[in-house]
């Protein structure tokens, strides 16, 4: 079991329709991150909160827009994707900055996505 | 940060020692060492990190070598859970602030009755 929750744990979405991923965790972590992972191949980072502000984007599609309404909870919205978008969707968090800048990251089990 | 090699595959017998290595010989001195696995279905799951010294836990022991060049992942008894995919990540110590993982190919451990 992990401390951070990811919902749903399957999605199955055409590309016209707008849906949203969920991310929870109650460690009292401060950063939270959005990682895409391919079948096969290792995670890539796509987002980074700190403090509830977006403070990396790895330059990724504006289909994709993350959104953390409090410290506890991460969203992905997702509009208008791609088949090639079908993947893992990982949610991680850690904790911040000074004595814990070498804290490790905690994941979730991820979204498993389908376009259609 | 560092980038790190890894064999991209190895076995080991149930009840036996696992050592998976890694090279990271670009390293700088406010590097750490990370190992995370990734069993099949599930995310990432962190086990241990280093900075210079050797670490234990209950998991797992890191042995970083002098230079820092390169160091090992010991599963000191491994088990048929422990077949995963194993991630060898180096990264900064960002004071102030969140640093990035980046994940390389890792090394699939495939652990045989």
């Amino acid at each position: 079991d992990t401390e951070v929750t990811q919902t749903p744990k399957h999605l199955v979405m055409g590309m016209t329709n707008k849906k949203s991923l969920k991310c929870e965790q109650h460690m009292g972590h401060r950063a939270m991150y959005w990682y895409k992972q391919k079948a096969k191949k290792p995670p890539e980072l796509m987002f980074v909160y700190s403090y509830e502000k977006l403070s990396i984007n790895e330059s990724v599609p504006s289909r994709f827009s993350p959104e953390c309404p409090n410290s506890s909870l991460l969203n992905l919205h997702l509009h208008a994707l791609q088949p090639e978008d079908s993947a893992l969707y990982l949610c991680a968090s850690s904790q911040v900055g000074g004595v814990y800048s070498n804290q490790p990251q905690h994941f979730g089990d991820g979204t498993r996505l389908s376009i259609l | 940060d560092a980038k790190t090699t890894q064999p991209p595959s190895m076995d080991c017998a149930e009840g036996r020692a696992a050592n998976l290595p890694c090279n990271h010989s670009t390293i700088s001195g406010n590097e750490y060492v990370y190992w995370y696995r990734q069993i099949h279905s599930q995310g990432p799951q962190y086990i241990i990190h280093g900075l210079k010294n050797n670490e234990t836990n209950e998991m797992a022991s890191l042995i970083i070598t002098e230079d820092r060049k390169s160091s090992t992942l010991i599963l000191p008894h491994a088990t048929l859970r422990d077949t995963a995919v194993y991630y060898c990540i180096v990264r900064a110590r960002h004071s102030g602030n969140t640093g990035k993982l980046i994940f390389g190919q890792g090394t699939t451990l495939q652990v045989k009755p």
